[in-house]
């Protein structure tokens, strides 16, 4: 079993539609929580970050973490064209260099 | 402007011709890390160097190798490709230090490897 599960996709939604992004995980140690975003023929850059459990917020985007349930999501609200990409989740235990990541859900966002 | 430039964008080879692709960073970033992405496995780390001279395995390191001679550089070597070593790979820094546990990661571009 892989320590972080995400499903692959592909997803596609409508423009202006709410997208909610999951993965799950297996290691209780697990305290960095990361969102990165991949274009095409491009590298991930970082999207979202939280530290512990909670919600986060950046303008249409939300990240989630249930260490309880060992769950995190990433919502985007009012989605655009331009959030078509790959979205990764990331994880570690001691910092935000190491990271264990899922392997990726592919977005499509129809205009 | 900040970035990861790696080197070559996309590259087809034959298996055992030894090859390099090579990773720079304009950050002045002591970690500096390497990925391969293969479908369905998402980013799966090959070597890491947190700082000049200091190497270490990450979760894939056969059939590969590092050097970190000076900051700024971080190449890949791989002596002897293999078909199993098609992939996308990405190189990575960050910063490292006690204050910096959250810094992200920055990535390059990507090179795309076929070894035929």
């Amino acid at each position: 079993q892989k320590e972080v599960e995400q499903d692959p996709g592909p997803l596609s939604v409508p423009e202006g539609a709410i997208v909610s992004l999951n993965c799950t995980y297996s290691n209780s140690a697990f305290q960095y929580f990361m969102w990165y975003r991949q274009y095409s023929r491009k590298g991930p850059e970082l999207l979202m970050y939280t530290y512990s459990s909670g919600n986060k917020e950046d303008g249409r985007f939300t990240a989630q973490v249930d260490k309880s349930s060992k769950y995190i999501s990433l919502f985007i609200r009012d989605s655009q064209p331009s959030d078509s990409a790959t979205y990764l989740c990331a994880m570690s235990v001691g910092s935000a260099r190491q990271l264990t990541f899922g392997s990726g859900t592919q977005l499509t966002v129809l205009p | 402007e900040a970035q990861v430039t790696q080197n070559p964008r996309y590259l087809i080879t034959v298996t055992g011709k030894k090859l390099t692709v090579t990773c720079s960073q304009n950050m002045n970033h002591e970690y500096m890390s390497w990925y391969r992405q293969d479908p369905g496995l998402g980013l799966r780390q090959i070597y890491y160097s947190m700082n000049v001279e200091v190497t270490d395995k990450g979760d894939v390191p056969e059939g590969y190798k590092v050097s970190r001679k000076e900051k700024r550089n971080f190449p890949l070597i791989l002596e002897s490709p293999s078909p199993n070593q098609t992939s996308l790979y990405f190189c990575a820094s960050s910063l490292f230090s006690i204050r910096a546990l959250n810094s992200p990661l920055h990535f390059g571009n990507g090179t795309r490897l076929t070894v035929t």
